[in-house]
């Protein structure tokens, strides 16, 4: 089945700091990804909308100079966490759907990035 | 956007009985989804509901949708401990491929 890769899986980051993370779709192409923020025991809030080949689209309420978005390719999107701060601390994830299987199997999620702020 | 409302937040059995969570959405869905995620990891698709289905099964899983009602029930049936993980519905909109969260449901399954 479709699978999607993200990296690094934990992260720890002094204040001030960039961070990337990394969502690759292994075995599909994936013209759209999409970025989640999970706190603790919370659910997911979308973030933002990745685009192969165009800007990120952002959901009201996320920075969009805080949380650069670049998906350069059909396989890979990046988020970028700029200038870093304690209150950034979160579990980060990203999820792609591969089209070519139809919609009986949903969109698949990356393994998360847990960020950690210092 | 968040728009679904699931119960119970918590919900903690014995292996071998069933689980049954729920969920309710306020606007209109192209389909619903159940995921599930362990402690700490990404979600994983366990089955989907398109709006004009009403029921779907899937192994010891059950899922039902009354679209009168903007609402949709989980079941797992003969539970084990490995089911112990957190539950969620989600929900994208016609011509709208962004997926809403639901708040969890939190199942532990004792041995």
């Amino acid at each position: 089945g479709a699978v999607v890769s993200q990296h690094p899986s934990r992260v720890i980051c002094k204040s001030g700091t960039s961070v990337k993370i990394e969502c690759r779709s292994l075995d599909f192409q994936a013209t759209t990804m999409f970025w989640y923020r999970q706190f603790p025991k919370q659910s997911l809030m979308l973030m933002a909308t990745s685009n192969e080949g165009s800007k990120a689209t952002y959901e009201q309420g996320v920075e969009k100079d805080k949380f650069l978005i670049n998906h350069a390719s059909l396989t890979l999107s990046t988020l970028t966490v700029t200038s870093a701060h304690p209150e950034d601390s979160s579990f980060y994830i990203c999820s792609a759907r591969d089209r070519s299987t139809g919609w009986n199997y949903g969109y698949t999620f990356g393994s998360g990035t847990r960020l950690t702020v210092v | 956007s968040q728009q679904g409302e699931e119960d119970p937040q918590a919900l903690s059995i014995q292996e071998g009985e069933n689980a049954t969570m729920n969920c309710s959405y306020k606007t209109s869905i192209n389909n619903l989804q159940w995921y599930r995620q362990n402690s700490g990891r990404g979600l994983v698709h366990l089955i989907l509901i398109r709006s004009n289905e009403r029921e779907k099964h899937s192994g010891r899983l059950r899922v039902t949708l009354d679209t009168s009602k903007k609402s949709s029930s989980l079941l797992i049936t003969a539970s084990r401990a490995a089911d112990t993980a957190s539950y969620f519905c989600a929900t994208d909109a016609p011509n709208d491929y962004k997926l809403s969260f639901g708040a969890g449901t939190t199942v532990t399954v004792r041995a």
